[in-house]
Order: structure tokens, then sequence, then C-alpha cells
């Protein structure tokens, strides 16, 4: 099955710098990539995915790449702020009916200090 | 407000109590999920139902026990846990599966 790698499991960054968490598949197969952001006494949210079929995406301040040949995928928010502080998750899967195979990463807690 | 309401939201309970978690989804969604989320682990999938059918069960103990009446409500019963079950337990919703998933806000759950 997958197995999902994550790293760092902490991040402290000055507001207004970059933020960077990356993340490794194993199985060759999985073409679906979410990020979750997760605060504090709330359930994760899903904030941006990528499928196999495109190498970047972005969303105002983040940005999602994935490198099909090494497996894996980051995640990049640029000009952080305090509010961006929260537990980040990356995943994986293969889409499609009946594929219920998402596996998590552990999970990264990014702080942005002021 | 994610669509998916998970109650109650904390519960603390002993090892022979009976319990049960509810969740509700108002997406319109046809799969539905629970998952485990413990400190410094990955969340880790338990059961997945779609169309109200349960298709996977991974490997979890029988003292944990899901019902899906329909596609918008989904139980998990309790009963005779132990202390390492002690977690936070996530409710998510797709379309379908393979889906991007859509989670509820989770029951902290603490056994005695």
């Amino acid at each position: 099955g997958e197995n999902v790698e994550q790293h760092p499991s902490t991040l402290s960054v000055q507001e207004g710098d970059s933020a960077v968490i990356k993340c490794t598949y194993s199985d060759s197969a999985s073409n679906y990539f979410p990020w979750y952001k997760q605060e504090l006494g709330k359930g994760p949210q899903l904030i941006i995915d990528i499928r196999s079929n495109v190498g970047e995406k972005k969303d105002q301040r983040i940005a999602v790449t994935l490198n099909k040949t090494a497996k894996h995928f980051s995640l990049h928010i640029t000009e952080t702020q305090p509010e961006d502080s929260a537990v980040y998750f990356c995943a994986a899967s293969k889409t499609g009916y009946n594929n219920n195979d998402m596996r998590f990463g552990a999970g990264t807690r990014l702080t942005v200090k002021p | 407000e994610t669509g998916v309401t998970q109650t109650p939201r904390h519960l603390v309970m002993g090892m022979t109590n009976k319990k049960s978690l509810k969740c509700e989804q108002h997406l319109g969604h046809n799969a539905m999920y629970w998952y485990k989320q413990s400190a410094k682990k990955p969340l880790e999938l338990m059961f997945v139902y779609s169309l109200e059918e349960r298709v996977e069960n991974n490997s979890v103990p029988s003292r944990f026990s899901p019902e899906c009446p329909n596609s918008s409500h989904l139980f998990l019963h309790l009963h005779t846990l132990q202390p390492e079950d002690s977690a936070l337990y996530l409710c998510a919703s797709s379309q379908d599966m393979g889906r991007p998933q859509h989670f509820g806000d989770g029951t902290r759950l603490s056994i005695l």
C-alpha cells in the first residue's frame, strides 16, 4: 500500500518569510495529492490539491509542486502570516471510483512568528 | 462551516461504558469515513462507507462498531474501550470514493 513521509515535523518562520513542506510517496500509481490545514480545535481543511497530470498549481500565496519521477511533492507558502500557523498534512491516493486508499503524512506544525 | 457536523465535540468515558459518536454531512456526498487522529501519528483510516455499504475495515478492533443508516449519517458505537483509544475521532465525506474529502471538527475522546 501507499506510504507517505512528511518533513519537517515542525517549522518556525518569521512573518513574511516563505515556508516549504515536503512529502514523498511510495506508490507510483498515486495520482492525487491534497494538502490539508488543521487549526487548533478544528478538523483538517483542504487548502490545495494537485493531480499527476500537472507539475505545479498556485492559489494566491500557496503553491504545490509535484515531481512524479522522484515521487515527491511540496507545499510552498509565501509571505507567511500569523494566521498561517497550523498543522499541515499532505496525502496521496489513486483517484477513481472504489479507490479509498488515501494515506496521510504525519503532519508539519508551522509556527509563524510576528 | 465545513458541511460535516460531529457530535459530541468532547467525550469522557470509562472503560466499561457504551457511547456513540455521530456524524452528519449536508453536502450530498455518497462516501463517508471514520479516522483516528493520535498525537504525532498520521491519520489512521478506520472505516469507509460508500452508498451506505461498508467497503473497508482497516483491522479495527471490534470494540469499535460503525453504522451508516443513510448516506448523510454515520455513527461509531464504542464499547469497552482501552486507554490507548483516547484520541480525536474525525469523520469525513466525499462525493464518491477517491474524491476530495471534507472533514468535520472531530470528537475528542478520553478514556479513563
